[in-house]
Formats: C-alpha cells, sequence, structure tokens
C-alpha cells in the first residue's frame, strides 16, 4: 500500500496562474485533508471531507476550492494563485472523521512557491 | 473560538536531558490530543495520542500527561538521542458538524551530542 500520494512534489506559479493539487489514499478511509504548513505557524487547516461527497472550510479556506471526486481522490485547486499562498501543502487521511480512530496520515507534502 | 497553544516554539537539551513540550486548547469538549513528530523534509508522523478519559500515557522514552481541568497537555521526551531532533505538533480534535484537528504551531527541538 502507497499510503497517501500527492502530486506534485514541487510547483512555482506565477501569481495569477490556477492549479490543482491531487491526493489519493489506498487505505479505503472516510475522511480526508487538505493543510497549509508555513513557519511559526504549524499546519492550518484548508478544507475537509468527512466522507465521500462532503466537503467543509477548515481554518483558512480563502482562495482555495476542494473536490471529494470519489472516496481515494481529493484535490485542492488554487484558482488565482497569489503570492500569500506560498507554503508546503499537505494531504491526509483518517479512518473516519469523529471516530474513535482520528490517527492522520499524511502525504509527502507539496512545495508551492507562487511569485 | 477553536485555538492550541503550543510552548516553547524552539527548544535545545543536552542529550540524555529530558524535553517538555506545552499545550493549551481552547474546547473543553476535545477529548482527543495527539502528538506529532516531523523530521526536516518529511511528513508528520503520530507518535502518541492521548484520550480524555485517562491522564497520562507512556510509550518508552515518551509520555504524555492531560489536565482537562486546565485545559492543558504535555509531552514528555526523557533520555533525549540526536534522532528526537524534530518539530513536534500537538493537536485537539473540536467537534461541531464534524469533529476535526486543530495544531499547535510547533515546538523545534534540537538535541546536541
Amino acid at each position: 500500500n502507497a499510503g497517501v500520494t500527492q502530486t506534485p512534489k514541487f510547483q512555482v506559479l506565477k501569481t495569477g496562474q490556477s492549479m490543482t493539487l491531487q491526493c489519493a489514499q489506498d487505505m479505503n478511509h472516510n475522511s480526508m485533508y487538505w493543510y497549509r504548513q508555513d513557519p511559526g505557524m504549524g499546519l492550518r487547516l484548508i478544507y475537509y471531507s468527512a466522507s465521500e461527497g462532503t466537503t467543509d472550510k477548515g481554518e483558512v479556506p480563502n482562495g482555495y476550492n476542494v473536490s471529494r471526486l470519489n472516496k481515494r481522490e481529493f484535490s485542492l485547486r488554487l484558482e488565482s494563485a497569489a503570492p500569500s499562498q506560498t507554503s508546503v501543502y499537505f494531504c491526509a487521511s483518517s479512518e473516519a472523521a469523529g471516530a474513535t480512530n482520528e490517527k492522520l496520515f499524511f502525504g509527502s507534502g507539496t512545495q508551492l512557491s507562487v511569485l | 473560538g477553536e485555538n492550541v497553544e503550543q510552548h516553547p516554539s524552539t527548544l535545545s537539551v543536552q542529550e540524555g536531558d529530558s524535553a517538555v513540550i506545552k499545550c493549551t486548547y481552547s474546547d473543553s469538549a476535545s477529548n482527543y490530543f495527539p502528538w506529532y513528530k516531523q523530521e526536516l523534509g518529511k511528513r508528520p508522523q503520530l507518535i502518541i495520542d492521548i484520550r480524555s478519559n485517562v491522564g497520562e500515557k507512556k510509550d518508552q522514552r515518551i509520555a504524555v500527561t492531560l489536565n482537562k481541568t486546565a485545559k492543558h497537555f504535555s509531552l514528555h521526551i526523557t533520555e533525549t538521542q540526536p534522532e528526537d531532533s524534530a518539530v513536534y505538533f500537538c493537536a485537539a480534535l473540536f467537534s461541531g458538524g464534524y469533529n476535526k484537528l486543530i495544531f499547535g504551531a510547533g515546538t523545534r527541538l534540537a538535541v546536541h551530542p
């Protein structure tokens, strides 16, 4: 099992460009998440999907959209990238939000730079 | 609001010493508190967690304590080793609609030989 796979690993965008970060998990998890990591600010939740067919905003959703394509895949889209979105993005999954096991499994991260 | 505060932001210890990282949370209804370790350039990984029905949990050299009344929990690492050097994140599970984990800002631990 690969666990949580996210692509790309690195990306450079110009201000105003759009892109989609892809994430897939093969653990049959119900819940998936997108976090961003900035120095001194820890991991901040952008959006999450508690189960297939549902998505909800996290702490910092502005400038992002998400799609839970199916149970395996959860994508994050930047419609018009801004320098403030320069960050490391992590996708994660867990068995189920609100269940007794909330352990998160993280992908390897995407380092995004917006110039 | 949903908030987790973590201190200190950096911590430097000598090999063999103990390290303690502390977190406080805002929601008294939170009942799950994990700790994640992130080595340089790697993904965060769960190292230990605790639920509100216990006050302490140990796993070899690491332990976590929870004080629900004061709404704080701590990570204790004993006999530190250079491979313990990493960024450590605490988190708390907040309810309201769907449960979601909110992380602290992280503590960069450096263990010097």
